[in-house]
């Protein structure tokens, strides 16, 4: 089983649309959740950052975690031809200077 | 500006050769970290340092030696470079600690023909 899984897509929405993307995590443990996005041929950019369970909210984006359910997600509200690229979730399982990445999900927002 | 910079860019060179990536970061980072993203895009970590020590040394052959000379350097030295050594090498840095996001540089893409 892999530490850190992604639905490796496309995933594809119209424009103005919600995306939704899923990550699931192996280790009980982890305590600390990120998300990063990388455009093709890019570096990864940090998203968004979340720690406890619940919703944290930063403009168009929204984390989510249920550390239960090991689960952790990103919602992109008016997704824009500007948020197509692959988006990375990371998982810190413990050891403080240890990210464990996910596969990644390449998003597609269509005109 | 404050940032993650690595160097080269672009790196081609024949199997066999031996070859040296340079990172640097301005972010008064104490950690520096070096990532693998393979042609399917995984992100995969194999050394990171702390402090010029080295804290995590992943499954990774011994022809890729990292060195840290202090905190805001951390160069990546491959010996007989062979075909599969061929990916996306990005630097990284972070602060100690589990809630410390990582900051990537812009990655060094190497081509072992």
């Amino acid at each position: 089983q892999k530490e850190v899984e992604q639905n490796s897509g496309p995933l594809s929405v119209p424009e103005g649309a919600i995306a939704s993307l899923n990550c699931t995590y192996s280790d009980r443990g982890s305590q600390s959740f990120f998300w990063y996005r990388q455009y093709s041929g890019k570096s990864p950019e940090l998203i968004m950052s979340i720690y406890s369970n619940g919703d944290k909210e930063d403009g168009r984006f929204t984390a989510q975690l249920n550390k239960a359910s090991q689960y952790v997600s990103l919602l992109i509200r008016d997704s824009q031809p500007s948020d197509s690229a692959t988006y990375l979730c990371a998982v810190n399982a413990g050891t403080a200077s240890k990210l464990t990445f996910g596969t990644g999900t390449r998003l597609q927002v269509t005109l | 500006d404050t940032a993650v910079s690595q160097t080269p860019k672009y790196l081609v060179t024949q199997m066999g050769n031996d070859k040296s990536i340079k990172c640097e970061q301005n972010l008064g980072h104490d950690t520096m970290y070096w990532y693998k993203q393979d042609s399917k895009k995984f992100l995969k970590i194999m050394f990171s340092y702390n402090n010029k020590e080295l804290i995590i040394n992943e499954t990774v052959p011994n022809r890729f030696s990292p060195k840290s000379p202090d905190k805001a350097h951390l160069n990546l030295h491959i010996n007989s470079l062979e075909l599969g050594d061929s990916a996306v090498y990005f630097c990284a840095s972070s602060f100690t600690g589990k809630n410390s996001p990582l900051h990537f540089g812009n990655g060094t893409r190497l081509t072992v023909t």
